[in-house]
């Protein structure tokens, strides 16, 4: 069975730029969800996807944002980046919202020069 | 607020030498309690998830309890393979699939 895949794997911008970063779940998996790993911070929630609605969201700026599409595939945005965007971003999936095992793809590791 | 606090945050053993590492942890209404392995530059890796106060599971060498107030990560003879960041999580009931995570312990295993 496939795992989580993301894309890109690595990805360089300049201030001001915007980026999307995109996230294939496990088979049959509905639920998507995406974080923000730095050094400083360590893992912290963006936002969850489940059928297509946002259905929670962390303490980060509107300029994060994000969407599912009927397939279950996510996307996130990210505009106008700032240097402390710089992070590898990570999308997990699982099939449900019950407190089911939650599984992370490789990440995308965002640079903002 | 959900919190998480691994300790130590660090921590050098020798092949051989069990270890424990420590989750502790406030959460309004447990859904459950989390436990991945990191590599440096890969994703978390799913280990376990504990559910109630008492429950145990064990994967090769790793052992993972949960109390109402912590979790431990029991490390029975590591191997060099052990080595990465171990990380814990909790799932608030109310919270849909957020979790929230501890700072993680990063383990060195020498041969």
């Amino acid at each position: 069975k496939a795992g989580v895949t993301q894309t890109p794997r690595y990805l360089i911008k300049t201030r001001g730029q915007q980026v999307t970063l995109s996230c294939s779940p496990i088979s049959g998996h509905r639920s998507v969800s995406w974080y923000q790993q730095t050094p400083g911070q360590g893992l912290q929630f963006l936002f969850e996807y489940f059928s297509e609605t946002q259905r929670n969201k962390g303490n980060f700026p509107g300029r994060f944002s994000g969407r599912q599409f009927s397939n279950s595939r996510s996307e996130m945005n990210v505009s106008t980046l700032e240097l402390g965007d710089s992070a590898l971003y990570l999308c997990a999936s699982s099939y449900s919202r019950q407190g089911t095992e939650q599984f992370f793809g490789p990440g995308t590791r965002l640079t903002v020069l | 607020e959900d919190q998480v606090t691994q300790s130590p945050e660090a921590l050098r053993l020798q092949e051989g030498e069990s270890s424990s590492l420590n989750c502790s942890y406030t959460v309004s209404g447990l859904r459950g309690l989390f436990w991945y392995r990191q590599d440096p530059g890969k994703g978390p890796e799913f280990l376990f998830t504990l559910y109630s106060a008492g429950e145990e599971k064990e994967k090769e060498r790793l052992k993972a309890t949960l109390t109402k107030k912590e979790s431990f990560l029991h490390i029975t003879a590591p191997k060099p393979e052990d080595s990465a960041t171990y990380l814990c999580a909790v799932q608030a009931a109310a919270a849909g699939n957020k979790l929230t995570f501890g700072g993680g312990t990063r383990v060195l295993v020498k041969p």
